[in-house]
């Protein structure tokens, strides 16, 4: 099984910071690592996927690096609307996805 | 408009047994690996079960395995999830999406299950 291990688990940020979140994996993702923003009573939104690959419609203000077992997902001058709970997801294999523990982005 | 609707969802007691729908409109349902995903309460997001297009290869969860049944009706553009001998930690909400390349860019809105007796 892939361990994914996401920090920190909370954040607490401004508008307009830049903010980072490591997601580290328990073995190689051949880049098959996305991100997901997640607010209480909505769907999970994809922002990112094979590790730096906007998804249509996100910001630019928000990015993903990384390589191997080890990504991040760096958003730019926070905004208002970006105080929410970030997600990692490994999608190596069909037979087995893993999200990491999320990411709560909160008001300082 | 493409969209998921999840149904289903309700209060059940322990042990007993629940099946949700989601219904794919807007999009060929058939040409996409389907997911069932859930989020218990104050939880993260916890993958449950994979099913490929033709419904011949499905993929579990170690929590779920051998108690829950993932299966599609193509011509209905259906999902469906059994749920049988459901736990108090099965408690969550229920979410179905539809895959890419294993990245899941299209969610239904959820739909919520209880288990208490």
């Amino acid at each position: 099984d892939i361990q994914m291990t996401q920090s920190p688990s909370t954040l607490s940020a401004s508008v307009g910071d830049r903010v980072t979140i490591t997601c580290r994996a328990s073995q190689n993702l051949n880049n098959w690592l996305a991100w997901y923003q997640h607010k209480p009573g909505k769907a999970p939104k994809l922002l990112v996927y094979k590790v730096s690959t906007l998804e249509t419609g996100v910001p630019s203000r928000f990015s993903g690096s990384g390589s191997g077992t080890e990504f991040t997902l760096t958003i730019t001058c926070l905004q208002p609307d970006d105080f929410a709970t970030y997600y990692c997801q490994q999608y190596n294999s069909y037979s087995e996805y893993t999200f990491g523990q999320g990411t709560s982005v909160e008001v300082k | 408009e493409v969209q998921l609707e999840e149904s289903g969802g309700g209060l059940v007691q322990p042990g007993e047994s629940l099946r949700l729908s989601c219904v794919g409109t807007g999009f060929s349902f058939s040409d996409y690996w389907m997911t069932w995903v859930r989020q218990a309460p104050g939880r993260g997001l916890e993958w449950v079960a994979n099913i490929k297009q033709d419904g011949s290869e499905k993929f579990y969860a170690d929590s779920v395995r051998g108690r829950f049944t993932i299966s599609r009706d193509n011509a209905r553009n259906t999902l469906y999830l059994q749920l049988d001998y459901v736990r108090g930690d099965d408690t969550a909400i229920f979410f179905c999406a539809r895959g890419r390349l294993g990245d899941l860019p299209l969610w239904g809105q959820g739909t919520l299950v209880t288990v208490s007796s």
